[in-house]
């Protein structure tokens, strides 16, 4: 069974540009989590959903966003970059159940310049 | 909201030792999972181990386990016969076991050295 797909695995932006990041789950999850990871920050939960539909979102500000399709697979965007969007961004999929693991993609490497 | 706190930024461990990475948490939830999961540099994330709250037994998973301690708000993961592989960064991680979606809780980390 194929794993968690992220790409693009690394790019790079410019100040005030926007980008999407797209995430192909495991077959059969219905969930799709969204973590920013930083150093020394760790992973900041930025939202799941499930089923299409956003279940959870963590504190960050409007100008992230993401989406689910029917198959699935999610989007992230980010619009108006700042330098301070420069992170790996994590997506994880899980079955959706309340006992599941989260199954991580290798996630995308953003550089703001 | 929920908290989790590893910490010891870095360990170093000879190989075939062991060592023992701490965290702690703080919810007012009594149902609950706990997981350690570990990152290798410039690869994914995998789950290490799971603990689930109203588990008294700790769990184990080959050279790896848990000491959880409910009351204290503590899990820490042991790691016997230190492997050259077992270097990378781990993540102390939380999550509510109610159905209130997905969300998990991450520390820090700790990166962890293997020194042959």
């Amino acid at each position: 069974k194929a794993g968690v797909t992220q790409t693009p695995r690394y790019l790079i932006k410019t100040r005030g540009q926007q980008v999407t990041l797209s995430c192909s789950p495991i077959s059969g999850h219905r969930s799709v989590s969204w973590y920013q990871q930083t150093p020394g920050q760790g992973l900041q939960f930025l939202f799941e959903y499930f089923s299409e539909t956003q279940r959870n979102k963590g504190n960050f500000p409007g100008r992230f966003s993401g989406r689910q399709f029917s198959n699935s697979r999610s989007e992230m965007n980010v619009s108006t970059l700042e330098l301070g969007d420069s992170a790996l961004y994590l997506c994880a999929s899980s079955l959706g159940t309340n006992t599941g693991e989260l199954f991580f993609g290798e996630g995308s490497r953003l550089t703001v310049l | 909201a929920q908290t989790v706190t590893q910490s010891q930024p870095e360990m170093s461990v000879q190989e075939a030792e062991t060592v023992t990475l701490s965290c702690t948490y703080d919810t007012s939830e009594s149902d609950y999972y706990l997981f350690w999961y570990k990152q290798p540099p410039s690869r994914q994330m995998i789950l290490v181990i799971r603990q689930e709250a109203y588990k008294q037994q700790n769990a184990t998973e080959n050279r790896f386990s848990v000491n959880f301690q409910k009351a204290a708000k503590s899990f820490s993961l042991k790691i016997s016969d230190s492997q050259l592989g077992d270097a990378a960064m781990y993540f102390c991680a939380y999550r509510s076991g109610g159905n209130t979606g997905n969300q998990f809780y991450f520390g820090t980390g700790t990166s962890l050295t293997v020194i042959p």
